[in-house]
């Protein structure tokens, strides 16, 4: 079965980049999502179709796809930024999610 | 404004049964595909189930295929999940979800989630 990988946390400073992975067999060759997660809130997606931001997501989320991996880049982190975020694909009639990734702002 | 709210969930034994619902406002509900997607305490997003627009269509994870049943009733704007012969492992918060109009593609939005707790 497809799998989606992510690295457990990620921590960045305030106002460094955070750039969280998301690796799958030709993953380039799917469309990828991503979605922000806070505690006791539902998912809330950041990005689609790889590269975009729905509206009313800041500018300093961006995304990219190619190969075996998507990337999730934030830019300027900011504390509010702190959150579980997660990858998503779709592998036939299947959607797969990544594992997470705790993102960390300190 | 689009809305999605579940509800449904509860204290269930091992081997029982539940039906979580979905009431949907704010958007042409009879086009869109809509699907369950579940959480455990502490775990990561697992997707369970979707339904095409008309009910006509549906998609299981390996994991509830044949205890599971989605299915959708357009004049009252609401997904329903059926669930039978309930494991501990299906324990988690159960969220409703689409994806418009594609059969695949990006989840938005999400509702608040229903409880479901399998334990004797």
């Amino acid at each position: 079965s497809y799998e989606l990988t992510q690295p457990p946390s990620v921590s960045v400073s305030p106002g460094q980049t955070a750039s969280i992975t998301c690796s799958g067999a030709k993953l380039g060759d799917k469309s990828a999502s991503w979605y922000q997660q806070k505690p006791g809130q539902s998912p809330l997606v950041v990005i689609y179709q790889d590269i975009r931001r729905p509206s009313g997501i800041p500018e300093r989320f961006s995304g990219s796809n190619s190969g075996n991996t998507a990337t999730l880049t934030i830019s300027g982190t900011q504390p509010m930024d702190e959150a579980d975020y997660f990858c998503q694909a779709w592998d036939s009639t299947t959607a797969i999610f990544g594992g997470g990734t705790k993102l960390t702002v300190l | 404004e689009v809305q999605l709210v579940e509800s449904g969930g509860g204290l269930v034994q091992p081997g029982g049964s539940l039906r979580l619902s979905c009431a949907a406002s704010g958007f042409t509900f009879s086009s869109y595909w809509m699907h369950w997607v579940r959480q455990a305490p502490g775990k990561g997003l697992v997707w369970v189930s979707r339904v095409n627009y008309d009910g006509t269509v549906t998609s299981y994870a390996d994991s509830v295929k044949g205890r599971f049943t989605i299915s959708r009733d357009n004049a009252k704007n609401t997904v329903y999940l059926q669930m039978n012969s309930l494991r501990a492992e299906d324990a988690a918060l159960y969220y409703c979800t689409t994806t418009g109009v594609r059969f695949s593609g990006w989840f938005d939005p999400w509702g608040q989630g229903t409880l479901v707790t399998v334990s004797s």
